[in-house]
């Protein structure tokens, strides 16, 4: 069964600071994988997502990494803002079909004014 | 714009009692799944579809139902709600066909069991 673990659950930095969120995974049989973002009370929002033969996938100051054989997943974040304070999840598709997708339990960002 | 709608947002109910909640997406997509969010667990898939009359169970079915008769629609049921499935109820769509399987997320519902 495929665990999905996300380190730190809760991080506070100023703003302007670059960042890395994390993500490790146990089964390196992965479809692909997904770093979502999801403000209190609202739905999940996908950021990137990241096919199995590829390395990295970027989005303006988002820049996610997969390292499959490590069975770790990296989000960076350029230049931290207020606006960017939010749970971020990261999810791992074992399959083409969506069937058995694994979430973490997210890490709590906060960026400080 | 097409969008993924949850009702209600909000839901208090007895224990014992017969709770729907609906999910209506716009996207035409054929995948549609329902997942429950828990703190320390992250979202678990209850149930899915993958197209009209399609329903199959997720990791944590028990005590679920859903239907499909249409393409826009997946309704959650529980039967007989327990004091265990208070939790936030997420449903989200994704298009076959579509090489990334990148799923979009409704709003979802807070459902609390008395």
């Amino acid at each position: 069964k495929q665990e999905v673990t996300q380190i730190p659950a809760a991080l506070s930095v100023p703003e302007g600071e670059n960042l890395v969120l994390n993500c490790s995974f146990t089964d390196s049989a992965i479809y692909n994988l997904q770093w979502f973002r999801q403000d209190p009370g609202k739905g999940l929002t996908s950021l990137l997502l990241i096919q199995s033969s590829q390395r990295e996938q970027t989005s303006g100051r988002l820049n996610a990494s997969l390292d499959k054989s490590s069975g770790r997943s990296t989000l960076y974040i350029a230049a931290s803002q207020p606006g960017d304070s939010a749970t971020y999840l990261c999810a791992v598709n074992s399959n083409y079909n969506n069937n058995d997708m694994r979430f973490g339990a997210g890490t709590r960002l906060t960026v400080k004014p | 714009d097409a969008e993924i709608t949850q009702s209600p947002r909000h839901k208090i109910t007895e224990t014992g009692r017969q709770v729907t909640l609906a999910c209506h997406q716009t996207w035409n997509h054929n995948n549609m799944f329902w997942y429950r969010q828990d703190l320390g667990h992250g979202l678990r898939l209850i149930h899915y579809s993958y197209g009209v009359q399609d329903t199959n169970k997720g990791e944590v079915s028990d005590g679920y139902s859903v239907s499909r008769s249409n393409t826009e629609d997946l309704p959650l049921t529980l039967e007989s709600a327990a004091s265990s499935q208070t939790s936030v109820y997420f449903c989200a769509s994704s298009a076959p066909g579509d090489y990334s399987y990148e799923q979009y997320f409704g709003p979802g519902t807070r459902l609390t069991v008395t």
